[in-house]
């Protein structure tokens, strides 16, 4: 599809199970951000991606969070050893150019929901 | 299809004016209705959240509303300043439990021009 794309769109993981998300952004663009969104609340920056470098990593919550992107394209998100306050909606975006400024479009895929029992 | 629309796609108004931006979605069985705003550079900010069940949230300077029946919501700004410039988006979240998805709207860009 030509939007942003993330799978899977649903995963229900055990305390202490690892997970991978996965960002497929529109291709060929430059930015990639991933977000953590808890229910009833507003989306919570995790890192952000200029194609293969990872130029923001300051809202990861804990070194149990990692990110990468080693092609410049498809994105992976990883959390090591989940716990029940990792719940959250992930939410990853992209842009065509560099750090977004006013009028530069974002694109945002339509989550990947994650639930931790 | 579920869609939500963005009106207008950019917007420059002088300091001072009072404005509105407009949201409108095509499936009125809403969960609920977020409106965010993006700096550049810098991640999300929240500000209002709406449930489906309720037709207004207002927050300082910010008025939002809900009209489920006609698909719109609308952001009011009043009294802008130049630190109000950003990219407001607008989320609606449908369903419950695992059934849940959230559908943005591609942004209004907003200048305030000093």
């Amino acid at each position: 599809g030509a939007g942003v794309s993330q799978s899977p769109r649903y995963k229900v993981a055990k305390r202490g199970q690892d997970v991978a998300l996965r960002c497929d952004p529109i291709s060929g663009h430059v930015s990639l951000f991933w977000y953590q969104q808890a229910l009833g609340q507003g989306p919570e920056f995790l890192t952000y991606f200029q194609n293969e470098a990872q130029l923001d990593k300051s809202g990861l919550p804990s070194d149990r969070f990692f990110a990468e992107r080693p092609e410049g394209s498809v994105s992976t998100l990883k959390i090591q050893r989940t716990q029940q306050e990792d719940s959250a909606v992930y939410l990853c975006a992209s842009s065509l150019f560099g750090p977004p400024s006013s009028g530069n479009t974002i694109y945002f895929g339509e989550g990947s929901w994650l639930t931790v029992v | 299809k579920q869609e939500v629309t963005q009106i207008p796609a950019a917007l420059s108004v002088p300091e001072g004016e009072n404005l509105v931006l407009n949201c409108s979605f095509t499936d009125s069985a809403i969960y609920n209705l977020q409106w965010f705003r993006q700096d550049p550079g810098k991640g999300l900010t929240s500000l209002l959240l709406i449930q489906s069940s309720q037709r207004e949230q207002t927050s300082g300077r910010l008025n939002a509303s809900l009209d489920k029946s006609s698909g719109r919501s609308t952001l009011y700004i009043a009294a802008s300043q130049p630190g109000d410039s950003a990219t407001y988006l607008c989320a609606v979240m449908y369903g419950t439990g695992n059934n849940r998805k959230l559908i943005w709207g591609l942004g209004t860009s907003l200048a305030v021009n000093p």
